[in-house]
């Protein structure tokens, strides 16, 4: 069981490119969600999922993309990267929902040039 | 809206007991969460509390729940180096988690 991975651990972009942070989970969990972390400011939720098929936006949204097309994984796309998303990305499941205990990965560095 | 405010820093020394202290604004959140984050880690579930206790007690951790002024606080007895951390307060008043900024905790020898 590993539980929630993501990858890569590390990326350094430039300005206006796009990528992939990939997040996966072996628990069957039907809920997922996507925050970043930086600095003063907490964890902010950016996207979550309740199950394959179904997103939606959390607070911070603007500047990323989900899909959810398999319980397992929940991929978060930058289009086009700004310097706004250099922060510590983390990936969490649940069976459920929120308020069940959530399952953390160990986080992506993203740094934007 | 909703927030979720804590102090930034505490400092203890190694023995003592530490204590963080959180307040919210939602009064419907059900379940109120305590999560630690080691250096370079993710975050992980310390324990919760559901709105309808006073206080919840699980080895060194005391939980206190004042819904009427809504505050929350986490006790740590005998802190111990191994505590050092970032702790964060949490509700989820519409199911989705809203964290506090987190509370640094340092454990001095």
């Amino acid at each position: 069981n590993a539980g929630v991975t993501q990858t890569p651990k590390f990326q350094v972009l430039k300005t206006g490119q796009s990528m992939t942070l990939q997040c996966a989970q072996d628990m069957n969990h039907e809920y997922m969600s996507w925050y970043r972390q930086d600095p003063g400011m907490g964890l902010r939720l950016i996207h979550y999922s309740v199950g394959a098929g179904i997103t939606d936006q959390g607070e911070v949204p603007n500047g990323y993309n989900v899909s959810r097309s398999t319980t397992e994984d929940f991929p978060l796309r930058l289009l086009s990267a700004a310097p706004s998303q250099t922060s510590v990305y983390f990936c969490a499941s649940s069976e459920t929902g929120a308020r069940e205990t959530q399952y953390f990965g160990p986080g992506t560095r993203l740094l934007v040039l | 809206g909703e927030d979720v405010e804590q102090s930034l820093f505490l400092s203890v020394r190694e023995g003592d007991s530490s204590v963080i202290n959180c307040t919210y604004t939602d009064s419907s959140s059900t379940y109120l969460y305590w999560y630690k984050q080691e250096p370079g880690a993710g975050l992980q579930l310390l324990t919760y509390i559901f709105s309808n206790m006073d206080m919840k007690q699980d080895q060194r951790l005391t939980v206190l729940l004042n819904k009427k002024d809504k505050h929350l606080s986490l006790r740590i007895a005998d802190t111990q180096t191994g505590d050092s951390a970032i702790y964060f307060c949490a509700e989820a008043p519409e199911g989705n988690l809203i964290f506090g900024k987190g509370t640094k905790l340092s454990v001095k020898p």
